[in-house]
């Protein structure tokens, strides 16, 4: 696999603001893009997903917006609680299914009291 | 809970042994993909699983390999274990859709240590 460093991006916000969290795909044939929470000693937990026809998608206090023309994704959440503390990870896949997940690198997001 | 089950949670093993890990899915789940997460870095697909036949291979190499059972469980064995292969192992099931496969689902994992 690829070689990265242990250290994650870690994003820390205080309780109550807006997080956002940015990931870069590498796969410009990617057509389907989703975010998962993993929380320590979990399984990665599905967000919120997007296909590459859209360019913004809304759940709730969560939002994704895809920018096909520099390949980037970000996952906004509204109103961080202690709760959504966690690794976020982007995952691409193409051929409109998810047959073959291809995850980032994650970002480790602490938010404080 | 995603009603992924995996085991067993944890497992130490030393190198050159052979390892089996299983996952049972969730309910009317009939694709399981197995992925190899080491730490500190997100996970890495394996393969994949569909009709009790391999239907998609990331780069791995022969030692890792797989089953699924009429029931949708499957199994991933790993033979000749290195110190790389320590990690925590996810499987995920989703469900066969007109368009493809679906959302996938991921257990809690099995957390190998090679020594």
């Amino acid at each position: 696999g690829e070689s990265v460093g242990l250290h994650l991006p870690t994003l820390s916000v205080q309780e109550g603001d807006n997080s956002i969290i940015n990931c870069a795909y590498s796969n410009s044939a990617s057509d389907y893009f989703i975010w998962y929470k993993q929380e320590s000693g979990k399984g990665p937990q599905f967000i919120i997903d997007i296909r590459s026809n859209m360019d913004k998608r809304q759940g709730q206090r969560v939002t994704v917006l895809l920018n096909k023309t520099v390949k980037h994704l970000s996952l906004q959440i509204a109103a961080t609680q202690p709760g959504d503390s966690a690794v976020y990870f982007c995952a691409e896949a193409y051929g409109g299914s998810q047959g073959n997940l291809i995850f980032g690198k994650g970002t480790k997001l602490s938010v404080k009291p | 809970e995603t009603g992924v089950t995996q085991s067993p949670t944890h497992l130490i093993k030393t190198r050159g042994q052979q390892v089996t890990l299983r996952c049972s899915s969730q309910s009317g789940h009939n694709t399981v993909s197995w992925y190899q997460q080491a730490l500190g870095q997100g996970p890495q697909f394996i393969f994949q699983y569909y009709r009790e036949e391999e239907n998609g291979r990331g780069n791995f190499p022969p030692r890792f390999s797989g089953l699924q059972f009429p029931n949708y469980s499957s199994e991933l064995n790993v033979n000749a274990l290195e110190l790389d292969d320590s990690a925590l192992y996810l499987c995920a099931s989703s469900p066969r859709l007109a368009g493809g496969v679906g959302e996938q689902f991921f257990g809690p994992g099995t957390r190998l240590t090679v020594l």
